[in-house]
């Protein structure tokens, strides 16, 4: 059964850089989409961004010059760096896989997300 | 503010059948599958339906997904109290080149 675990600082001062990494456990990250996803508390989900098992990337429009999603095969793992992070940042971020070769597909499974708050 | 709208809320007594909408555009929901998320308090998402009308194994009958136009609709029967969570629909918009959530309908059940 496929696993996905964030981790990361839970802590980003803001301007900063917030940098996450997935690792994933009973599969390979060799195939299909892999994403980052995220909820500001009490709110709904943001799609940030994916890689492809080819290392092409896609990201959120209203993101995309603060974001960058690479991919380690060798551990399995990608990650996520977003930077000049503000307030508007805190979120719990998860990653998730997209397991439809079109990459227009659903998310599933998810990591158990990870919580980042941006203070000083 | 969601490419997507869903009721804000909604509600039903055990046992009962509800429905919940999820409304969008031309550019996602009309060309595009759907799919539906449910998402316990505290927990991540996970996945309910997958392109419009499809269950994933482990999901039970009594949920079932739907898509008219520009509009798609997931519907619980036999509502039982552990169904009591958030739910969102998502699609992919052909404008924004990614996949897009609905705002969230959270589930009560009474």
């Amino acid at each position: 059964q496929m696993q996905l675990q964030e981790s990361g600082p839970g802590l980003v001062k803001p301007s900063e850089t917030l940098s996450l990494t997935c690792t994933v456990s009973g599969g390979s990250i060799t195939t299909f989409y892999w994403s980052w996803v995220r909820q500001s508390p009490g709110k709904g989900l943001e799609w940030i961004g994916y890689i492809h098992s080819s290392g092409a990337t896609n990201y959120n429009p209203s993101l995309k010059s603060r974001v960058t999603i690479l991919a380690d095969t060798s551990k399995n793992q990608f990650s996520l760096n977003l930077k000049s992070v503000t307030a508007a940042d805190r979120a719990i971020y998860y990653c998730a896989r997209m397991p439809d070769t079109s990459g227009r597909g659903w998310f599933d499974p998810w990591g158990q997300g990870t919580l980042v708050t941006v203070s000083s | 503010q969601s490419v997507m709208t869903q009721p804000h809320s909604a509600s039903g007594t055990p046992g009962q059948r509800v429905t919940i909408s999820c409304s969008g555009s031309s550019s996602n929901i009309a060309t595009n599958y759907v799919y539906w998320y449910q998402q316990v308090p505290g927990t991540a998402p996970k996945l309910l339906i997958f392109q419009n009308d499809q269950r994933p194994s482990g999901v039970p009958k009594r949920i079932s997904g739907s898509k008219s136009g520009t509009s798609a609709s997931l519907a619980i029967s036999g509502l039982r109290s552990e169904d009591e969570a958030a739910y969102y629909c998502a699609t992919w918009d052909d404008t924004l080149n990614g996949p897009v959530f609905g705002g969230g309908t959270k589930l009560t059940v009474l």
